[in-house]
């Protein structure tokens, strides 16, 4: 099967412009998640988009969005571009599995390239 | 006090030594997972794991659910190990990951 596919991998932008960012899944996959990474804060969770639907969102102001498609492929767009928005953007695919030991569901994740954004 | 707690923040081996990544965590969580990311950005997945052990080639990763806590270990390390190691944990079966920090490896030949 083909990996986690990013769209563009690397852009460049200035400050108050918006950006739209792109990511197939794994064939099959139904969740794809969004994640920031910064060098002063790490990698945070933006958000996870399930069967067209956002099932979960970190804690980022309302500039960041997104959305997911019929076939599963996600878009997430930031308006209002901020310097503190360069990072690297990084989206990971998963399929739900369940653990022995608790019972509980959990997600193997299957991480893309990342796009790098810069602000200017 | 983050959730996740990767220790050391950096290490510095010589090529064969035996090579041991610590991780705690504060929240219940339903896995663990461990993370390779090599300069230029891409993750990959080393091991999910809810408990036990679980051993890939040179790399070993296990867990103990009652002290929350996970170890990764490099048997044998090798240059090419060089990368950050992240630590990270779902709370569930939803995709929100907890990341440590992560611990940078640097192996010297």
């Amino acid at each position: 099967k083909a990996g986690v596919t990013q769209t563009p991998r690397y852009l460049i932008k200035t400050r108050g412009q918006q950006v739209t960012l792109s990511c197939s899944p794994i064939s099959g996959h139904r969740s794809v998640s969004w994640y920031q990474q910064t060098p002063g804060q790490g990698l945070q969770f933006l958000f996870e988009y399930f069967s067209e639907t956002q099932r979960n969102k970190g804690n980022f102001p309302g500039r960041f969005s997104g959305r997911q498609f019929s076939n599963s492929r996600s878009e997430m767009n930031v308006s209002t571009l901020e310097l503190g928005d360069s990072a690297l953007y990084l989206c990971a695919s998963s399929w739900t599995g369940r653990g022995r030991a608790t019972g509980a569901a959990y997600n193997e994740q299957f991480f893309g390239p990342g796009t790098r954004l810069t602000v200017l | 006090k983050n959730e996740v707690e990767q220790s050391p923040q950096n290490l510095t081996a010589q090529e064969g030594e035996f090579i041991t990544i610590n991780c705690s965590y504060s929240v219940g969580i339903s896995a663990l997972h461990w993370l390779q990311q090599h300069p230029g950005g891409g993750i990959v997945s080393l091991f999910m794991l809810s408990s036990g052990k679980k051993k890939h080639g040179r790399l070993i990763a296990t867990i103990n659910i009652q002290e929350k806590h996970s170890s990764l270990h490099i048997t044998a390390s090798h240059p090419r190990d060089s990368a950050v190691y992240i630590c990270a944990v779902s709370e569930g079966s939803q995709g929100n990951l907890i990341f440590g920090k992560g611990t940078k490896l640097s192996v010297k030949p």
